[in-house]
């Protein structure tokens, strides 16, 4: 158990939709990141909140916000929904703001699947 | 631009014998580089990284990678394997704000 917990576990939802995925750090830990696991794309990096800014981007998509709240956890937005948006989404944490060298724990995921 | 290959989607080794999972890497400037394992249903865990220290890197679970500049890689090793080490194991490069994932190495371990 790294300490990274992500809610829900599965979603499900239709074309066009918005979900929200939730992600709470570990204890202590000030950096969150946000990852796309698919099939076709691999691992993707989308966006890094450190302290309740926004840290670093990577491939994240404008139908894509997120952002962290004062109490660090951390929210998901993804809208307009997609077939291709399905996907498992991974939250990590790391203790400081340094994405390069920061050692990052992850959480178990949300499987997203848009039907 | 910086990417990662991971050569080889699955690899299959007998238990007790040696892993070798191949990384290469492409970076204009010396970069950070990690291994990272994912076991089925879980998150990604961190094996061991390299932050321009020693060559020779072990991680946990008795996992060392060696970083060969000459070669731009990074393969990771273990001289027995154990069935426990079946998993997907990822190469990542680091350099500034951005981090790349290899596609991903599915070991399999045979009896």
């Amino acid at each position: 158990d790294s300490g990274v917990t992500q809610t829900p576990k599965h979603l499900i939802t239709a074309t066009g939709q918005r979900v929200t995925l939730r992600c709470s750090p570990r204890s202590g830990d000030l950096s969150v990141y946000w990852y796309q696991q698919s099939l076709d794309q691999g691992l993707q990096f989308l966006i890094q909140y450190y302290n309740g800014e926004e840290r670093a981007k990577g491939n994240i998509l404008e139908r894509f916000s997120a952002q962290q709240f004062p109490d660090l956890h951390s929210e998901l937005n993804l809208s307009s929904l997609e077939l291709g948006d399905s996907a498992l989404y991974f939250c990590a944490s790391s203790p400081f703001m340094g994405l390069a060298t920061d050692t990052q724990y992850f959480g178990p995921g949300t499987r997203l699947t848009v039907l | 631009a910086q990417s990662v290959t991971q050569l080889g989607s699955h690899v299959s080794v007998s238990e007790g014998a040696l892993v070798l999972l191949r990384c290469n890497y492409s970076s204009s400037v010396p970069p950070y580089l990690f291994w990272y394992v994912q076991y089925p249903n879980q998150g990604l865990q961190l094996l061991l990284k390299y932050t321009s220290a020693a060559t020779l890197v072990k991680g946990i679970n008795g996992f060392e990678a060696e970083f060969k500049k000459s070669e731009t890689s990074f393969h990771l090793t273990k001289p027995s394997a154990h069935m426990s080490d079946a998993a997907e194991y990822f190469c990542a490069v680091t350099r500034d704000d951005k981090i790349i994932f290899g596609k991903g190495t599915r070991l399999h371990i045979l009896p």
